[in-house]
């Protein structure tokens, strides 16, 4: 089956500084992705769709300048989050579908812990 | 707007014993209904999917769900569980565009 990758698993940050996290389809072409937050024995939520060469489009209430979404090919999109902050700490997945399929693919997800 | 509705955080089953987890639904238009499952350190998995016609929908892994329209119920049953179903279930709705909307998750322990 289709398989989306992240990097890194998990990465830890000083407040103020910027991280960067790649979503990647490793065997199919994604034409779309889609960014997701997980708050503790929370639900996922929608941040962002992106398509592939076009801007994003963001969910209300996500500011787009703090999180940077970039969707430069068919097997990448990556997640900026900027002057990162304790509250940005959470569980970040993506999600990639593209090709005969309308099936999302998840990624394993990042945790981010902002210190 | 739409939403979705899992009543049940956690539940605990013996293993070999039949599961149903919950979901409801507020969604105005004929839904598309999802159940994922997720494990740690591995991404969600579809299990099964609602677009159109037959209600009672068979996915992977031994599951199946079943939509009730006049209840905007989707709820997940498996007839016999085994330990290694113990995971994190979601049921989803997509309001457009592939979009998802996610309920809150059931997480499942498996007594042995």
């Amino acid at each position: 089956g289709a398989v989306v990758s992240q990097h890194p698993s998990w990465v830890i940050c000083k407040s103020g500084t910027s991280v960067k996290i790649e979503c990647r389809s490793l065997d199919f072409q994604a034409t779309t992705m889609f960014w997701y937050r997980q708050f503790p024995k929370q639900s996922l939520m929608l941040m962002a769709t992106s398509n592939e060469g076009s801007k994003a489009t963001y969910e209300q209430g996500v500011e787009k300048d703090k999180f940077l979404i970039n969707h430069a090919s068919l097997t990448l999109s990556t997640l900026t989050v900027t002057s990162a902050h304790p509250e940005d700490s959470s569980f970040y997945i993506c999600s990639a579908s593209g090709g005969e399929s309308y099936e999302q693919y998840f990624g394993p997800g990042t945790r981010l812990t902002v210190t | 707007a739409q939403s979705v509705t899992q009543p049940d955080i956690h539940i605990t089953v013996s293993e070999g014993a039949s599961l149903e987890l919950r979901c409801n639904y507020s969604y105005g238009a004929t839904p598309y209904l999802f159940w994922y499952v997720q494990s740690p350190g591995q991404g969600l998995q579809l299990l099964l999917k609602y677009f159109s016609g037959d209600t009672l929908v068979q996915g992977i892994k031994g599951f199946e769900a079943e939509f009730k329209r006049s209840q905007s119920s989707f709820n997940l049953r498996k007839p016999s569980v085994h330990w290694s179903d113990a995971a994190e279930y979601f049921c989803a709705v997509e309001w457009g565009a592939q979009k998802l909307v996610f309920g809150q998750g059931t997480r499942l322990t498996i007594n042995p």
